[in-house]
């Protein structure tokens, strides 16, 4: 069965502190997602990508990095994380059509990660 | 930016009554999907329909899509106390390859 893991279920940490969300998938997939839900505010989309080392800003991405050194392995990160920041994270990823960069198709989404910054 | 809004934001029905969720949507679309999301979890993706279909079914549930009025909608029927979740529908804009949210849902069934 295809899966998509998040590091943490549930994580706490400082204003300030340099935080790391990690997100690996077993399903060879293309492309990855990193989304931030909020109550009222639905899902927004912090940072995708369609190949390795390849990453593209999504609606949020300030106060957001990236990383995907490895095709199953894309990593959050927060430089100096805020109380704004935090939220539920959640990884997702899905193929890549051919001739497109993004395919459109399903996202595999993992569990998520509660983050709350104190 | 938010692509696909759903209606109503709650739900609260009987078991066994029929649950229609409805998503409207701005601009053109390749495709329409539709995700459930138990408390505290992650999506799970249901269904896709593509610009070019009219309706799609899966188990109990029945997706429509009215691309000339820019909605769709998502019908649960008989529906069991484990449907309760939130349903999110989500697009992506032609040319574009982001696929984005609406803020969902909430469902609850009643046993």
């Amino acid at each position: 069965d295809v899966k998509v893991t998040q590091s943490s279920r549930y994580l706490v940490k400082r204003t300030g502190e340099k935080v790391f969300l990690e997100c690996v998938q077993d399903m060879d997939h293309e492309n990855m997602f990193w989304y931030r839900q909020d109550p009222g505010l639905g899902l927004r989309l912090i940072y995708f990508s369609y190949d390795v080392k390849m990453k593209e800003k999504g609606d949020i991405p300030e106060g957001y990095s990236v990383s995907r050194e490895k095709k199953e392995r894309f990593s959050l990160i927060l430089e100096s994380a805020s109380t704004n920041q935090t939220s539920m994270y959640l990884c997702a990823s899905s193929i890549q059509a051919a001739n497109i960069r993004i395919s459109n198709e399903k996202l595999f989404f993992g569990s998520g990660t509660q983050l709350s910054v104190l | 930016s938010q692509q696909g809004e759903e209606d109503p934001q709650a739900l609260s029905i009987q078991e066994g009554e029929n649950a229609t969720m409805n998503c409207s949507y701005k601009t053109s679309i390749n495709n329409l999907q539709w995700y459930r999301q138990n408390s505290g979890r992650g999506l799970v993706h249901l269904i896709l329909i593509r610009s070019n279909e009219r309706e799609k079914h899966s188990g109990r549930l029945r997706v429509t899509l009215d691309t000339s009025k820019k909605s769709s909608s998502l019908l649960i029927t008989a529906s069991r106390a484990a449907d309760t979740a939130s349903y999110f529908c989500a697009t992506c804009q032609g040319g574009s390859e982001k696929l984005v949210f609406g803020k969902g849902t909430k469902l609850t069934v009643n046993p």
